[in-house]
């Protein structure tokens, strides 16, 4: 069975701080997508980042950086020089094998890591 | 603008009550669901529908049922039989095939008073 641990409940920094947040997950398929949300107050989840499993290059988007490791099945997100917009939940989110393998396409959520950005 | 609209944005029932969720897409996706959303649980999935008139139950479906009648369309009721409904509702809708991100409407928090 697919699960996505987030052992992080709440992380609180102070702005311009280097902040990681953690991702590990479990599946049995060769094939899956791992995903980044936020959740900002308002409630809506907000897309931030798909990587398949074939494709371990990290990744960066402004001061966002993802790192994804199959060896330890993490997939880690780090937000440099953070700032108080980036306060938020953020939840990492696994997906296995697709429609078209006879999968079902849905997404497993981790509990999500509530970032507070502190000025 | 394209996008998934949820409403009421709050809700409030009465005990022994059914109420409805409304979710309307209009980005031509194929795939929809429901999630629920409680304090330190993160999302789970209550029910999602691949194709119009199909759907399938995911792992917290009971006391709830849903329709897909439409593509646009995919209500979810919530039943007298859910026993602790007071939650944040969330739908999505995705494109097929797999690995495509879904996109979330602003959800709908429902209390039970």
């Amino acid at each position: 069975a697919q699960k996505v641990t987030q052992a992080q409940t709440e992380i609180s920094v102070v702005e311009k701080e280097d902040v990681t947040l953690d991702c590990v997950y479990e599946t049995r398929d060769t094939t899956y997508y791992l995903f980044w949300y936020k959740q900002p107050p308002s409630g809506e989840l907000v897309f931030l980042i798909r990587r398949n499993s074939f494709d371990e290059q990290n990744e960066i988007s402004g001061r966002y950086s993802w790192n994804f490791q199959k060896s330890t099945s993490s997939f880690n997100f780090t937000i440099t020089a953070s700032q108080v917009v980036d306060s938020a939940v953020y939840f990492c989110a696994l997906s296995e094998a697709g429609y078209s393998q006879g999968g079902s396409e849905k997404l497993v959520f981790g509990k999500g890591t509530k970032l507070t950005v502190n000025p | 603008d394209g996008g998934i609209t949820q409403s009421p944005k709050y809700l409030f029932r009465k005990e022994g009550q059914n109420v409805t969720l409304s979710c309307e897409q209009n980005l031509n996706h194929d795939a929809m669901y429901w999630y629920r959303q409680d304090p330190g649980q993160g999302l789970r999935l209550i029910y999602y529908s691949q194709i119009v008139n199909d759907f399938q139950k995911g792992d917290i479906a009971e006391g709830y049922s849903v329709s897909r009648e439409k593509k646009e369309s995919f209500p979810l009721t919530v039943t007298s039989a859910q026993k602790n409904p007071t939650a944040f509702y969330l739908c999505a809708s995705s494109i097929l095939p797999q690995g495509t991100e879904a996109f979330f409407g602003q959800g709908t928090r429902l209390t039970v008073v």
